[in-house]
């Protein structure tokens, strides 16, 4: 199976701070990474597939990249919504596999 | 609008079986392949299997390969899922989740049902 490792675990910022989160495969998978949202006692929400392709609704201060075996979810100015947690997810096997998840709390 | 509803958690003793259901609705079912994906509360998601539009090919993880089965009603809309010889470690929030095409986004999820395994 396709190993997802997300850095960091945790992570706390504030409003208007730019964060990045990492997430890396245990091979190559190409560009077929996707990026959810999930707040607490909500179903996860797609906000990133294929790597850098913005689901319809989700705001442009989210932005994804990378191929390969590494890549990158970015929120350019934290806003308190966002506020959540974040997981990677990997569809170039047929079995689906997901990061560990990163929290992201406020500072 | 899509819709996913899932129902048929409950609680069950270690060694039972269980039959989750997830009713579609706001698109054309038959069309999209479909997954689960399991969430023990607090802890992360995992995928557990997929099954494709005709219900031709399905895929498992390991932790439940030959334990669950994955199907699909076309003309009634439904996914299930066939949990059989549970284990304590079952235990979390199922969602069912459309696959939104070739590159494997799940981008509608519903918002789960919960299986217990627990004597």
């Amino acid at each position: 199976d396709i190993q997802m490792t997300q850095s960091p675990s945790s992570l706390s910022a504030s409003v208007g701070d730019r964060v990045t989160i990492t997430c890396r495969a245990s091979q190559s998978i190409s560009s077929y990474l996707n990026w959810y949202q999930q707040k607490p006692g909500k179903a996860p929400k797609l906000l990133i597939y294929v790597a850098s392709s913005l689901q319809s609704g989700v705001p442009s201060r989210f932005s994804g990249s990378g191929s390969g075996t590494d890549f990158t979810l970015t929120i350019s100015s934290l806003q308190p919504e966002d506020f959540a947690t974040y997981y990677c997810q990997q569809s170039y096997s047929t079995l689906y596999t997901f990061g560990q998840g990163t929290r992201l709390e406020i500072k | 609008e899509v819709q996913l509803v899932e129902s048929g958690g409950g609680l069950v003793q270690p060694g039972g079986s269980l039959r989750l259901s997830c009713a579609a609705s706001g698109f054309t079912f038959r069309s999209y392949w479909m997954h689960w994906v399991r969430q023990v509360p607090g802890k992360g998601l995992v995928w557990v299997s997929r099954i494709n539009s005709d219900g031709s090919s399905t895929s498992y993880a390991d932790s439940v390969k030959g334990r669950f089965t994955i199907s699909r009603d076309n003309a009634k809309n439904t996914l299930y899922l066939q949990m059989n010889s549970l284990r304590a470690d079952d235990t979390a929030l199922y969602y069912c989740a459309r696959d939104g095409g070739s590159s494997g986004p799940l981008d509608y999820w519903g918002q789960g049902t919960l299986v217990t395994v627990s004597s």
